[in-house]
């Protein structure tokens, strides 16, 4: 079935350096694309989507680009803060359902001062 | 608008009882999905309702999870006879029906972290 990879963290990191977590996906057809973020102690929020082939998803300073061609959504933010330490999950909706979201593991980021 | 609520934030049982889980979807979403967390991974896709409609249930993880929407607002979801290994993190999220802005977007509640002793 449609799955999403993303890559195992944990991700530490200093303030204002350059963050990417990778996320590779398998599906049939054109899936929509999402990051979700989940604060310590919050529940899972919506960061950005893409819904078709290279359109990029921003948001709070958040990218991604849906490429069809690596069959890839990277999340990239150019200057991480301590505030964004949380936990980043990829998932994606297959084309055929339109319903489940089919979510990889998560990558927990860890900004220091 | 407070967003997608459920009740209640924890529950411990004993092995074997039941429990059961509200979830209030946000009020204009017409679709509600449950999903279940274990620790260390994402979310799992569980049952999804348009309005009361139950359109899929196929990935309920045994006939002892079953969910209600009785009326297209609210819905529950019961667990009988609990396991030890039905301990986790039970999210429910909402979205706007099809044809309208943001229809893919999925709004998660805070969950329902169960534990089984």
């Amino acid at each position: 079935g449609d799955s999403v990879t993303q890559m195992e963290g944990p991700v530490t990191l200093s303030e204002e350096a350059f963050l990417t977590i990778n996320c590779t996906y398998t599906a049939t057809g054109y899936p929509s694309l999402f990051w979700y973020v989940q604060y310590p102690g919050e529940g899972l929020q919506l960061l950005l989507k893409a819904t078709k082939a290279d359109d990029k998803g921003s948001n709070k300073g958040f990218e991604a680009t849906y490429r069809k061609e690596t069959t890839s959504f990277h999340l990239e933010k150019g200057s991480v803060q301590v505030s964004d330490s949380a936990v980043y999950f990829c998932a994606l909706i297959p084309s055929n359902s339109g319903y489940a979201l089919n979510f990889g593991k998560g990558t927990s980021l860890l900004v220091t001062p | 608008d407070t967003g997608v609520s459920q009740n209640p934030r924890h529950k411990i049982t004993k092995r074997g009882q039941n429990v059961t889980f509200r979830c209030d979807p946000i009020s204009e979403h017409n679709r509600l999905y449950w999903y279940r967390q274990t620790l260390g991974q994402g979310p799992e896709f569980l049952t999804y309702f348009q309005n009361e409609a139950q359109l899929e249930k196929s990935r309920l993880l045994s006939d002892r999870f079953s969910a209600e929407r009785p009326k297209g607002s609210f819905s529950t979801l019961e667990i009988q006879r609990t396991e030890q290994g039905d301990s986790a993190m039970y999210l429910c999220a909402s979205s706007a029906r099809l044809g309208q802005g943001g229809a893919y977007e999925q709004y998660f509640g805070p969950g329902t972290r169960l534990t089984v002793t």
